[in-house]
């Protein structure tokens, strides 16, 4: 799986977007891109994932650079809740179902 | 609600007690896995089962068993715990994945400590 890096902590005010990018420049043509976060050691749990397009669910957005080298995931309007540890991951679609978690960003979301 | 969960939440024990660390899902997952999370070295896989009676090695199986008799059951088996297994554990199922690919659920976390 390709090696992704991010930032390791950022913050952001409340109600306002939270904006977390991740590079990932020897992605390969197979290869996703997932975000999951973890809320104080709680399980981490799924957010979005995409290949090419930008993809939008209820939880977040997330945009991918056309040359796929990097993606940010957009969280529109930000609240104390989504305070956690965010985790860029990619991963071929034949590669089985392991997910290799890095560092993660550490989102801290403030009044 | 779809779900996977993990007994007990918190666990300590003592060198060489055996113990289970039981994961249940009930979304007819074929894939599950165990993953350790341990300051500074993030979450790593220490087994995974593609289906009933499959399993195999993650990145860190060593002094960890696993048994998959059951689709919905996958229990993480420690014969003779060490300190060094003091960790959290995450038990995770999903989808087998295919050309659509499938996102994880994972279980709240099992706090062990071994003394």
């Amino acid at each position: 799986d390709a090696k992704t890096t991010q930032p390791p902590s950022m913050d952001c005010a409340e109600g306002r977007a939270a904006n977390l990018p991740c590079n990932h420049s020897t992605i390969s043509g197979n290869e996703y891109v997932y975000w999951y976060r973890q809320i104080h050691s709680q399980g981490p749990q799924y957010i979005i994932h995409g290949l090419k397009n930008n993809e939008t669910n209820e939880m977040a957005s997330l945009i991918i650079t056309e040359d796929r080298k990097s993606s940010t995931l957009i969280l529109p309007h930000a609240t104390l809740r989504d305070t956690a540890v965010y985790y860029c991951i990619v991963r071929a679609s034949n590669a089985g179902n392991m997910l290799t978690f890095g560092g993660g960003t550490r989102l801290m979301v403030k009044p | 609600e779809a779900q996977v969960t993990q007994n007990p939440r918190y666990l300590i024990t003592v060198t060489g007690k055996k113990l289970t660390v039981t994961c249940s899902q009930n979304m007819n997952h074929e894939y599950m896995s165990w993953y350790r999370q341990d300051p500074g070295l993030g979450l790593r896989q220490i087994y995974y089962s593609m289906n009933v009676e499959v399993t195999d090695k993650g990145d860190v199986p060593e002094g960890y068993k696993v048994s998959r008799k059951e689709k919905r059951n996958f229990p993480l088996i420690l014969e003779s715990p060490s300190p060094n297994q003091t960790s959290l554990y995450f038990c995770a199922s999903s989808l087998w994945a295919g050309p659509g690919d499938t996102e994880a659920f994972f279980g709240q976390g099992t706090r062990l400590t071994v003394v």
